[in-house]
């Protein structure tokens, strides 16, 4: 078990910029959620995954948020035209199944986000 | 939908001192309740979990907690504060299978000496 891994875990780019994160979740996990964390704030609920498929994605933030997990696997998370609010930790997090049946969420360190 | 308010910001307690962290939740049925923990620099981690049963629930680290239906709450407790536990803390609730965990804004545990 080597745990989540979240690559990179830092991240500054400019304005205007598309940004690419990449989320390894625990091997055999079927679920993979993406979160979003701002300064003295919880954690955001982004979206999730069911294998390969996106299963809830109404509470990504706006149209120039995308997730995929192409293969059941990793996951990648896309911002589009980046803007200084879209600035935070991202949070990827993975389960054997959902927390409903009793799973547990194991996190990842997260990407930290700058957008100059 | 299932939203979770934590009431206090910021919690300052004497080492040794006992602690409880308020967590509210509202949704309509039994909640999947949780608490998280968050030092700096490192990840969440999963302090215990309720889903059913009994309403009294032991995690890690020495802390407990109680869920009461009535009062829509799942308080966190703990007899006697360590240094270590300097942390932020966080309640989530899930609405049952097939959910995601929805996160409160968190409390900051400070301990002083």
């Amino acid at each position: 078990d080597t745990g989540v891994s979240q690559n990179p875990r830092h991240k500054i780019t400019k304005r205007g910029q598309n940004v690419t994160f990449r989320c390894d979740p625990i091997s055999e996990h079927n679920r993979l959620y993406w979160y979003r964390q701002t300064l003295g704030q919880g954690p955001e609920f982004l979206t999730y995954f069911q294998n390969e498929a996106q299963l809830e994605k109404s509470r990504l933030l706006s149209d120039r948020f995308s997730a995929e997990r192409p293969k059941g696997s990793f996951s990648t998370l896309e911002i589009q035209r980046t803007e200084q609010g879209d600035s935070a930790m991202y949070l990827c997090a993975s389960s054997r199944e959902g927390v409903g049946a009793g799973e547990k969420l194991f996190f990842g360190s997260g990407t930290q986000l700058s957008v100059l | 939908a299932q939203s979770v308010t934590q009431p206090d910001i910021h919690i300052t307690v004497s080492e040794g001192a006992s602690l409880e962290l308020r967590c509210n939740y509202s949704y309509g049925a039994t909640p999947y309740l949780f608490w998280y923990v968050q030092s700096p620099g490192q990840g969440l981690q999963l302090l215990l979990k309720y889903f059913s049963g009994d309403t009294l629930v032991q995690g890690i680290k020495g802390f407990e907690a109680e869920f009461k239906r009535s009062q829509s709450s799942f308080n966190l407790r703990k007899p006697s504060v360590h240094w270590s536990d300097a942390a932020e803390y966080f309640c989530a609730v899930a609405a049952g299978a097939g959910t995601a965990l929805i996160f409160g804004k968190g409390t900051t545990l400070s301990v002083s000496s």
